[in-house]
C-alpha cells in the first residue's frame, strides 16, 4: 500500500460546480498535512495546510479525518482557472531518529469547463 | 520574503554527460533543503535532503549526488547520465514552525532535464 494515495482523475466538470478531492494516508502518527496545485509544467504551489478543525480559504476547504486517515480538499464554485493538478502532502516520522520527511500523492487532475 | 531560484530552467543532455543543477535560497537562514525529481505524469521523488551545509541524506540509490557548499546552495550532480535521469527536477526549502509544529515546503520554478 502507498504511504499517500489520490484518485488521479480525471474530473471533469462544469463553470460553477463543487467537487472534492480525497487523499488516503497510511502513516497514523503523521502530523502535518498539506495541499498543493501544480499546474501544466509548472512547480507545485502551496495551496493551503490542514488543520484538525478544518479551515477553508474563500472557495477552498480543506478537511482531516483521522479516524479514517484521509484529508479532503473542496472546491466551491469552480473557476476556468482552477484546472490543474492537486497534489496532497503528508508528513511522515520517522519510526525511531532520522527525518520527518513530507510524501506527496501523485496528484488529482481537475479539468474545468465552460 | 523568501525566494528560491534554479537554473538552469531546461537542459537537454546526451547519455553519459555530467550534469551540475543549481539552487539557492534567499530571505531565511539555515533553511532545510531537498531535491525532488517528477517524471512524467508521476508523483514527486524525494532524491536528496540536507539539514545544514555539507550533510546530505539521500533517499534513494541512484548515479545522482547533492552537496551543499553554502548555507542557501544546494547543488545536484552527476557524473554521468542515464536516459532514466530525464525528468523534472524541483529544489524545495522548508523551515520548521515550532508554533504551529509544521515544516512546509516551498518549490522552486523547477529545471526540466532531457537525456539522449
Amino acid at each position: 500500500r502507498k504511504e499517500v494515495e489520490q484518485d488521479p482523475g480525471p474530473f471533469n466538470v462544469p463553470e460553477g460546480a463543487t467537487v472534492a478531492f480525497n487523499c488516503t494516508y497510511s502513516n497514523s502518527a503523521s502530523q502535518s498535512f498539506f495541499w498543493y496545485r501544480q499546474d501544466c509544467r509548472k512547480e507545485p504551489k502551496l495551496l493551503m495546510s490542514v488543520y484538525s478543525s478544518g479551515n477553508e480559504d474563500g472557495r477552498f476547504t480543506a478537511q482531516l479525518n483521522r479516524a479514517s486517515q484521509y484529508i479532503s480538499l473542496l472546491i466551491r464554485d469552480s473557476k476556468l482557472s482552477d484546472s490543474a493538478t492537486y497534489l496532497c502532502a503528508v508528513n511522515s516520522p520517522p519510526r525511531s531518529g532520522g527525518y520527518n520527511k513530507l510524501i506527496f500523492g501523485a496528484g488529482t487532475r481537475l479539468a474545468v469547463h465552460p | 520574503s523568501q525566494t528560491i531560484h534554479q537554473w538552469p530552467a531546461t537542459l537537454v543532455q546526451p547519455v553519459g554527460s555530467p550534469l551540475s543543477l543549481e539552487c539557492t535560497v534567499e530571505g531565511t537562514s539555515n533553511p532545510n533543503l531537498y531535491w525532488y525529481r517528477q517524471a512524467a505524469g508521476r508523483g514527486l521523488q524525494l532524491l536528496f535532503y540536507s539539514v545544514g551545509i555539507g550533510q546530505i541524506s539521500s533517499e534513494v540509490p541512484q548515479n545522482l549526488s547533492a552537496s551543499r557548499p553554502q548555507d542557501r546552495q544546494f547543488i545536484l550532480s552527476s557524473k554521468k547520465l542515464l536516459l532514466s535521469d530525464s525528468g523534472f527536477y524541483l529544489c524545495a526549502w522548508s523551515v520548521m514552525d515550532s508554533g504551529a509544529g509544521t515544516d512546509t515546503q516551498y518549490f522552486g520554478p523547477g529545471t526540466r532535464l532531457t537525456v539522449l
